[in-house]
């Protein structure tokens, strides 16, 4: 069965730091991928998907993450975090034909001033 | 347009009891989902609707059903309410429902807690 691993629940970044969260998939076939952010008591906001028409796929809010196939990862980054970005991060995957997402277990990002 | 909107936001049941949670997707988009998320068990599938169809299920007791209207409106219901049970329920609704392609938008969720 296809799953999706976060390293690390919690990350913290000081302010203008690199954000790296870590995705990693496991799939015999390359699946499609999505970065979800979550914001207290609020759903879950699209940041990027991935469905292989290319490997880097930059998304909202400066965010990107990409492909990498060999190491069936799927990392998020953006350059320079904001604390607006403190907000809890999923990586999902789509298997194929089952019409649903299969969600990691989230990543809590804290940015400190 | 008016992105996917879940009634009620909030609701307090008791041990035993039932609940519907509603959910209203973007117009026009088809498939509707639903997704459990708690501290311990993470966001976990419920299930899909497609045209009022039941397309696929996750891992939950028959006390966890649903339907999807003509409007592509759907319902949860829980029956026999357990404090397990409580947790943000989440609907997501999708264009067709072709979820390697479409993406999934999530309304704001449900927060359901039993006593």
């Amino acid at each position: 069965a296809q799953s999706v691993t976060q390293l690390g629940s919690h990350v913290s970044v000081s302010e203008g730091a690199l954000v790296l969260l870590r995705c990693n998939y496991s799939s015999s076939v390359p699946p499609y991928l999505f970065w979800y952010v979550q914001y207290p008591n609020q759903g879950l906001q699209l940041l990027l998907k991935y469905t292989s028409a290319a490997t880097l796929v930059k998304g909202i809010n400066g965010f990107e993450a990409e492909f990498k196939k060999s190491e069936t990862s799927f990392h998020l980054t953006k350059p320079s975090a904001h604390m607006s970005d403190a907000a809890e991060y999923f990586c999902a995957v789509s298997p194929s034909g089952t019409y649903k997402y299969i969600f990691g277990t989230g990543t809590r990002l804290k940015v400190l001033a | 347009k008016a992105g996917v909107t879940q009634t009620p936001r909030y609701l307090i049941k008791t041990r035993g009891q039932q609940v519907t949670l509603s959910c209203s997707p973007i117009s026009g988009h088809r498939s509707v989902s639903w997704y459990q998320q708690t501290p311990g068990q993470g966001l976990q599938f419920l299930f899909e609707y497609f045209s009022e169809t039941q397309r696929n299920k996750g891992n939950f007791p028959g006390r966890f059903s649903g339907r999807q209207f003509s409007n592509s409106r759907s319902e949860m219901n829980v029956s026999t309410l357990e404090l397990g049970d409580s947790a943000l329920y989440l609907c997501a609704s999708s264009p067709n429902g072709q979820t390697e392609s479409d993406t999934q938008y999530f309304g704001p969720g449900t927060r359901l807690t039993v006593l």
